[in-house]
């Protein structure tokens, strides 16, 4: 079955600590994105990546990194230095960017910091 | 700035047909689109416009007039499994999705 798969579905960290989210395709998408969700509020864009070994950064970019080395794998890591970090993310692919090309999202995580 | 409004919440009726509104202001514009995301879960791709008009898929239809700012998606024969958020999304001219913050749809039987 092709598709996005996002882990873990739900993640706790203390203030201080770095954490990894994990975001998996297999639909051969060469884009990747990273939204993040907060109640009452559009999505916005965390990063994003058009190519394997190249990323962008998105709106809010700050108190958070990525890396893309395989085409299937885009890693998003929430750093101490992200200030509000309790959200849910989800991850996002598309056939190429600077294309009117629908994104596919994945089922998200949701990480709550204690 | 870039902006995307629509109404926070709506109710209908089971059997009914609802509209949602969508009003954005963008720098370009390379379509719109329209997602459905239930509580606690993944947006799913409904419909995308690029050209005036309506565009019919089944019990869902999306209307765009660009002159405007303006697009709906309109939701006919309204079931409980159709109680969602409704999101939309503008792509601009660089290719990025500019999100409203959703339309919260809330159906009673």
């Amino acid at each position: 079955d092709g598709g996005i798969t996002q882990s873990p579905k739900y993640l706790f960290r203390k203030e201080g600590q770095n954490v990894t989210l994990s975001c998996e395709q297999n639909l051969n998408h060469d884009a990747m994105y990273w939204y993040r969700q907060d109640p009452g509020q559009g999505l916005r864009l965390i990063y994003y990546s058009q190519i394997v070994n190249d990323f962008q950064k998105g709106d809010i970019a700050e108190g958070y990194s990525v890396s893309r080395e395989k085409k299937e794998s885009f890693p998003l890591t929430v750093t101490s230095a992200q200030k509000n970090p309790t959200a849910f993310y989800l991850c996002a692919s598309s056939m190429g960017a600077g294309h009117t090309d629908t994104q596919y999202f994945g089922p998200g995580t949701r990480l709550t910091v204690l | 700035g870039q902006n995307i409004d629509q109404p926070t919440e709506m109710t209908a009726t089971e059997g009914a047909i609802v509209q949602i509104n969508c009003t954005y202001q963008t720098s370009g514009f390379n379509g719109l689109f329209w997602y459905q995301q239930h509580a606690g879960e993944a947006p799913t791709f409904l419909s995308y416009n690029v050209l005036d008009g309506l565009e019919e898929k089944g019990r869902f239809s999306s209307f765009l007039s660009r002159s405007k700012g303006y697009s709906y998606l309109l939701l006919k024969e309204l079931q409980m499994k159709d109680s969602a958020s409704y999101l939309c999304a503008v792509m601009d001219s660089n290719y990025q999705l500019i999100w409203g913050a959703g339309t919260k749809l809330i159906i009673k039987p």
